[in-house]
């Protein structure tokens, strides 16, 4: 069965800091993997996506990502965090077969000024 | 352009009633997707559709029900309303240009929400 993983409920980290926020997922063929964001009392935002080509995807806000294959893994990054990027985290990755959306728990990023 | 428009943003019903809520895509867009999002269980998946056909449905029992209009708005329905329904409940729409697999490459654009209270 196709699933997301997000490790972890919460990731602090100070501001200047790099922060990385982990995804792992298991899909029967190829993954389309997204990240979006929800600021508190908004709707969610899209980040960034991989379908394929480069396994470094570069997003919206200064955010990458960096697709693996063998780890099953879509881990999202930023070199410098900034206190404006507190919020929460969804990764997703679409089953090809029937277009659906599957989504991880969500990772709340407080970044600590 | 405007984006994902939801309405009613808050809505307080009581168990047993039964709830509509509205959302209007982004002009251009043709697949509507609906989400459950709860504190407990994040975002669950409950239907998409695309020119007025639903095309997939999640794991939601058949009191949650939905339609897409000509002109790409869409509704869903709850009826007999039960508390453990109170949720956030988000639509997105995505520019997809046929309803074949190429589909799956498209992100979503979220609405804010209709935050619905059962009491």
């Amino acid at each position: 069965a196709q699933s997301v993983a997000q490790p972890e409920d919460q990731v602090n980290v100070a501001e200047g800091n790099p922060l990385t926020v982990k995804c792992t997922y298991s899909v029967s063929g190829n993954p389309y993997l997204f990240w979006y964001v929800q600021y508190p009392n908004r709707g969610l935002q899209f980040l960034l996506k991989y379908i394929t080509g480069d396994n470094l995807v570069k997003g919206s806000y200064g955010f990458e990502a960096e697709f693996n294959k063998s780890q099953t893994s879509f881990h999202l990054k930023k070199p410098s965090a900034l206190v404006s990027d507190s919020a929460l985290y969804f990764c997703a990755v679409r089953d090809g077969g029937n277009y659906q959306l599957i989504w991880g728990a969500g990772t709340k990023l407080i970044i600590k000024p | 352009k405007a984006g994902v428009t939801q309405t009613p943003r808050y809505l307080i019903k009581t168990r047993g009633q039964q709830v509509t809520l509205s959302c209007s895509p982004i002009s251009g867009h043709r697949s509507v997707s609906w989400y459950q999002q709860t504190p407990g269980q994040g975002l669950q998946f409950l239907f998409e559709y695309f020119s007025e056909t639903q095309r997939n449905k999640g794991n939601f029992p058949g009191r949650f029900s939905g339609r897409q209009f000509s002109n790409s708005r869409s509704e869903m329905n709850v009826s007999t309303l039960e508390l453990g329904d109170s949720a956030l409940y988000l639509c997105a729409s995505s520019p997809l240009r046929t309803s074949g697999a190429s589909s799956s490459y498209n992100e979503q654009f979220f609405g804010p929400g209709t935050r619905l209270t059962v009491l």
